[in-house]
């Protein structure tokens, strides 16, 4: 099963600017499927942060802002403030094996 | 507000199967999609499948088909998913979360707040 590449874990310091990559292939990112994002705080359900590339949901802040290119997407979080650790999820639609949605592994921030 | 509230934690045995509902509430039920997720201890969210809360069509990730089935209870609006021949490795929290049913290019908005299924003999 397709799935989408994450990097396991990224730093910065608050105040600092950080981008999480997403990298996907020729059956779901790079066919045209949307990307995106969620974030999940420890011991609570995901939340949608970004839909549909780069939009924010109601109540999101602007320092969160999504993009799309080719084959892969980015999350990038300025500002980064300590409330901003959690794990960090991108999910598409895949069209290879009769279609279904995908998820990346996930990627830990860390506010040091 | 859009709410979705999951049913609580299950202890279940090898190859039983489990049965966990998803209410909803705050929007029209047979308007959207239901899709089922789960998370495993240190693993990736992973997509199990979901239902047209309106005409009721399923479709199920090819990694459970046979074993999970997503049903939905529109006088209810609650969803249901259940999974049946259950091993160890199934021991996960698993997920409901709102779709669109017009495209495939889904977001999933809101999720329910998780149900733990444990596996042990």
């Amino acid at each position: 099963q397709s799935v989408l590449t994450q990097p396991p874990s990224v730093s910065g310091a608050p105040g600092q600017r950080v981008t999480i990559s997403c990298t996907g292939s020729s059956s779901n990112i790079g066919a045209g499927s949307d990307v995106h994002w969620y974030q999940q705080l420890p011991g609570t359900a995901p939340k949608l942060l970004i839909y549909g590339n780069s939009n924010r949901p109601s109540g999101v802040p602007d320092r969160f802002s999504g993009s799309k290119s080719g084959t892969s997407a980015s999350l990038a979080i300025a500002g980064l403030q300590a409330e901003d650790e959690a794990d960090y999820y991108c999910q598409s639609y895949d069209s290879s094996l009769s279609g279904s949605w995908v998820f990346g592994g996930g990627t830990k921030l860390t506010v040091l | 507000q859009v709410q979705l509230v999951q049913s609580g934690a299950e202890v279940k045995k090898p190859g039983a199967s489990v049965k966990v509902s998803c209410k909803a509430s705050g929007y029209t039920f047979t308007n959207y999609a239901m899709h089922w997720v789960r998370q495993a201890p240190g693993q990736r969210l992973e997509w199990m499948g979901w239902i047209n809360a309106g005409n009721g069509n399923t479709k199920y990730s090819q990694k459970f088909q046979g074993r999970v089935t997503i049903t939905g209870d529109t006088s209810a609006s609650t969803a249901y998913m259940e999974l049946s021949s259950l091993i160890s490795e199934d021991t996960a929290v698993y997920y409901c979360a709102r779709g669109r049913v017009a495209t495939v290019y889904n977001w999933f908005d809101p999720w329910g707040q998780g149900t733990l299924v444990t596996v042990s003999s």
